[in-house]
């Protein structure tokens, strides 16, 4: 089976510094893997997707990395603001099979 | 807007009590699933669906029943309501084409006295 972790469980930084977050897959035949966003008592956003075939996915001040032969991947924040202070999950899809393994994700607090 | 719509979004269910979670989505996806959330535990996958008539069981199905008539919709029942099922109760959907994402549902928190 597919485990998926996520470290630190918590993470807590300045207004302004540049930041990344880890997330280590112990199956390294991955189809695809996805960053998202959880706000405290709401759903999961989507925030990028990055198949197997690709070694990094960019959207605004994000940038998530994945290397499948050491399985890791990691998410990017740059010039972090208060409003990205959230939880962020990582999710692989098994090259086959149709269930998501889901890490228990990183709460980031951006202090103002 | 298009997405995933859950309801109800609060729940409090006495234990032995029956109640079924609706979900449905406007994006002709092929592929829906019920994810529940807990703490420390990460999601783990219950139910899930590859199209209409076809359903099968995830990690934690027991307690629960689905069932998947139309494309859109795809409503989680409890069948006798337990506190071990007090957590956050998520549907996502996918296009069946493996290299889309999920897309989720704004959850449904259920609590089981």
């Amino acid at each position: 089976k597919q485990e998926v972790t996520q470290i630190p469980a918590a993470l807590s930084v300045p207004e302004g510094e540049n930041l990344v977050l880890n997330c280590s897959f112990t199956d390294s035949a991955i189809y695809n893997l996805q960053w998202f966003r959880q706000d405290p008592g709401k759903g999961l956003t989507s925030l990028l997707l990055i198949q197997s075939s690709q070694r990094e996915q960019t959207s605004g001040r994000l940038n998530a990395s994945l290397d499948k032969s050491s399985g890791r991947s990691t998410l990017y924040i740059a010039a972090s603001q208060p409003g990205d202070s959230a939880t962020y999950l990582c999710a692989v899809r098994p090259w086959t099979g149709n269930q998501f393994y889901f890490g228990t994700g990183t709460s980031l607090t951006v202090i103002p | 807007n298009a997405g995933v719509t859950q309801t109800p979004k609060f729940q409090v269910l006495k234990t032995g009590q029956s109640m079924t979670l609706q979900c449905a989505q406007d994006m002709n996806h092929e592929y829906m699933s019920w994810y529940r959330q807990d703490p420390g535990m990460g999601l783990r996958l219950i139910h899930y669906s590859v199209g209409a008539g076809i359903t099968d069981q995830g990690e934690v199905p027991n307690g629960y029943n689905v069932s998947r008539s139309t494309t859109e919709d795809f409503p989680l029942r409890l069948l006798s309501a337990a506190p071990s099922q007090t957590s956050v109760y998520f549907c996502a959907s996918s296009r069946k084409d493996r290299g889309h994402g999920y897309t989720f549902g704004s959850g449904t928190r259920l609590t089981v006295v």
